[in-house]
């Protein structure tokens, strides 16, 4: 049973570049979270994805944009990337309709603006 | 959302319990606990959730007082891969797995030879 697995696992991007991380949610789950952990620091919430739409967002500007397909994989889109963007990306997925379902994180993609 | 305020570091020796403390005092009626684990470069791993009393699983236990202002994540017998940092959230219990879980700083645990 595979579990969440994120794509690709490095990056080094240009600052002002664009950006897109790949997400397969464990199988059964249907609800897709993205994290940015800072070095140092705890994951930060930046949206959540559920039946396609997105649920719920944290304190992330515009830049940052997702997508869910109908298959609940699920895509992270960063815009002008600025330096401070540099950081671990998480997904994690859950199941929407079940209470208390814990969050599966996968190992993250490692994304290095420059 | 119900803030946690955790130590930063802990340090044990191989074969302690450890015992790493939670204090959650605005947490709602609604709000369960959960535990994750992380290893460096690695994503957080779920250890053990619960909304009041004792819980216990292969990995861990959690107690949790009648009050609910704090738990006690308890890692019996410690090795040294046990060595990761420790957050502890909390979430309502009726949003599940569709609430934005709130991460700390976690506490950075260090088992010692």
């Amino acid at each position: 049973d595979a579990g969440v697995t994120q794509s690709p696992t490095h990056l080094i991007k240009t600052r002002g570049q664009q950006v897109t991380l790949r997400c397969s949610p464990k199988s059964g789950h249907d609800t897709v979270s993205w994290y940015q952990q800072a070095l140092g620091q705890g994951p930060q919430f930046i949206f959540q994805y559920y039946e396609e739409e997105e649920r719920q967002r944290g304190n992330f500007p515009d830049r940052f944009s997702g997508h869910q397909f109908p298959n609940y994989s699920s895509e992270l889109n960063v815009n002008a990337l600025l330096l401070g963007d540099s950081a671990l990306y998480l997904c994690a997925s859950s199941l929407g309709r079940v209470y208390n379902s814990p969050l599966h994180f996968g190992n993250g993609t490692r994304l290095t603006v420059t | 959302l119900a803030k946690t305020t955790q130590p930063i570091s802990m340090d044990s020796y191989e074969g302690q319990e450890v015992n790493i403390t939670c204090s959650h005092n605005n947490i709602a009626t609604n709000d369960y606990i959960t535990w994750y684990q992380q290893f460096p470069s690695q994503g957080p791993r779920f250890i053990i959730q619960g909304y009041k009393t004792k819980v216990t699983n292969e990995v861990a236990s959690l107690f949790i007082p009648a009050d609910r202002k704090s738990s006690t994540l308890s890692l019996p017998r410690v090795s040294l891969s046990d060595t990761a940092v420790y957050y502890c959230l909390v979430g309502d219990i009726y949003n599940s797995g569709n609430t934005p879980l709130v991460f700390g700083k976690g506490t950075r645990l260090s088992v010692i030879a």
